[in-house]
Order: structure tokens, then C-alpha cells, then sequence
């Protein structure tokens, strides 16, 4: 079984704090993903990266870095929170290409005071 | 550009009915696959069913159907025989041949199964 874990399923955190957010998954897939969840928005892409310490902005990155350094290892990475970022944030893993899906962590639930 | 529409915010549906999420794309990709999440309260996303552009049948995944037309460019989905348990929300995803590694996804519809 595929499996994608999350550092964590709910954080709190404070305006201006430095955030890490962790995903791990162990299939050995090419690439990776960070979207942001908001209700009637859909699912957002911030980043994803199709191979080691490679990385490519999607359509939200404003805001948030990523880090690759592990294959099995993808980091999304607030430099300094805001209210704003607020919302669920899933990670998410794939093979390069074909008609395979992506399989999901559980999501982390980040609220910024 | 490749986009995803789901015009449906919210359903409803009786137990034990059969309802119809829809789900229209946009895309200039020749090659291309369509996929239907699941996400109930946990927050979790459940891959259903997928659909690739070139195949001439529609998927079938046990009560899960995917109405594919092609021309029409939509990829609705079908449940059938509606759960207590299929209460969540639906996402239509699409994954393109020039666009790889990203998959787009649809705003959802929020399916609640009414006993």
C-alpha cells in the first residue's frame, strides 16, 4: 500500500513564525506535491517537484519555499506565516507521468493567529 | 490552459439512488487522463476511478462510473445504489501528456446522502 504521511494533522502557529510542513512518502514516486484547500477554491497547487532537489512553482507559491533534498522527502516551508495562509494543506505523490494518480497524505490543518 | 469545472456546489440524494456528480475539462492536450477523489470529513483524498483519453469504454470501479464524452468534454461521475457512507466531497481531477507531472483539479461538489 502506498502510503503518504504529514508531519502533522493540525498546527497553530503565530503570525510571523517560521513553519515546516513534512511529507514523506515510501513508493519511490518522481514527484511530489503541496496544494492548499480552501472551501469553494478547490484544491491549489504551491509547488510540486518531479525529482530531487528539483522544484516548480504552481499556480499559488507566493508566500512559501520548498525544499527536496530526499527523494522520499518534499517540505513546504513558510518563511514567515500570516492569517492569510491559514487553510488544510495536503501533500500529495505520483510516478512521472502515465495514467497512474496521486496518492495523499492525510493533511495538515495550519491555523496562523 | 487546462481547466477543470464542476458547477455543482452541493447535492443531495436519497439512500440506495443513483446520482450524477458532473465534471466539464478543458484542454488542447491530445492525451490526457481524467480522475474522480473522495474526500470525506477526515480530510483525507480517495483516489475512485480514472479515465484515459483514448479509452473507449467507460471505467467502472464497483458502484463508481465514469460517463465519458469525449466531444462533449465532460467525465461525470456515477454512484449507484447511494451509501450513508458516500456523504463528502468530489473532486474531477485531469492530468495532461503536455503537462505531466501536474494534475488540475475541479472546486468540488459536496454530496450528502440522505437516509
Amino acid at each position: 500500500d502506498v502510503k503518504v504521511t504529514q508531519s502533522s494533522r493540525y498546527l497553530v502557529k503565530r503570525t510571523g513564525e517560521k513553519v515546516f510542513l513534512e511529507c514523506v512518502q515510501d513508493m519511490d514516486h518522481e514527484n511530489m506535491f503541496w496544494y492548499r484547500q480552501d472551501p469553494g477554491l478547490g484544491l491549489r497547487l504551491i509547488y510540486f517537484s518531479y525529482d530531487v532537489k528539483m522544484k516548480e512553482k504552481g499556480d499559488i507559491p507566493e508566500g512559501y519555499s520548498v525544499s527536496r533534498e530526499k527523494k522520499e522527502r518534499f517540505s513546504l516551508i513558510l518563511e514567515s506565516a500570516s492569517t492569510n495562509q491559514t487553510s488544510m494543506y495536503l501533500c500529495a505523490s505520483s510516478y512521472r507521468g502515465g495514467p497512474d494518480t496521486q496518492y495523499f497524505g492525510p493533511g495538515t490543518r495550519l491555523t496562523v493567529l | 490552459a487546462q481547466k477543470i469545472t464542476q458547477t455543482q456546489p452541493g447535492m443531495f440524494v436519497q439512500e440506495k439512488e443513483a446520482v450524477t456528480l458532473d465534471c466539464t475539462y478543458d484542454t488542447s492536450d491530445q492525451s490526457y487522463g481524467l480522475f474522480w477523489y473522495k474526500q470525506p470529513s477526515s480530510g483525507e483524498m480517495i483516489f475512485l476511478i480514472y479515465q484515459g483519453s483514448y479509452d473507449e469504454q467507460n471505467a467502472t470501479e464497483g458502484r463508481y462510473s465514469l460517463n465519458f464524452q469525449k466531444a462533449r468534454k465532460s467525465a461525470n461521475l456515477v454512484i449507484s445504489a447511494s451509501q450513508l457512507g458516500d456523504s463528502a466531497m468530489y473532486f474531477c481531477a485531469m492530468r495532461g501528456s503536455n503537462t505531466g507531472n501536474q494534475f488540475y483539479f475541479g472546486t468540488g461538489t459536496s454530496l450528502t446522502v440522505i437516509p
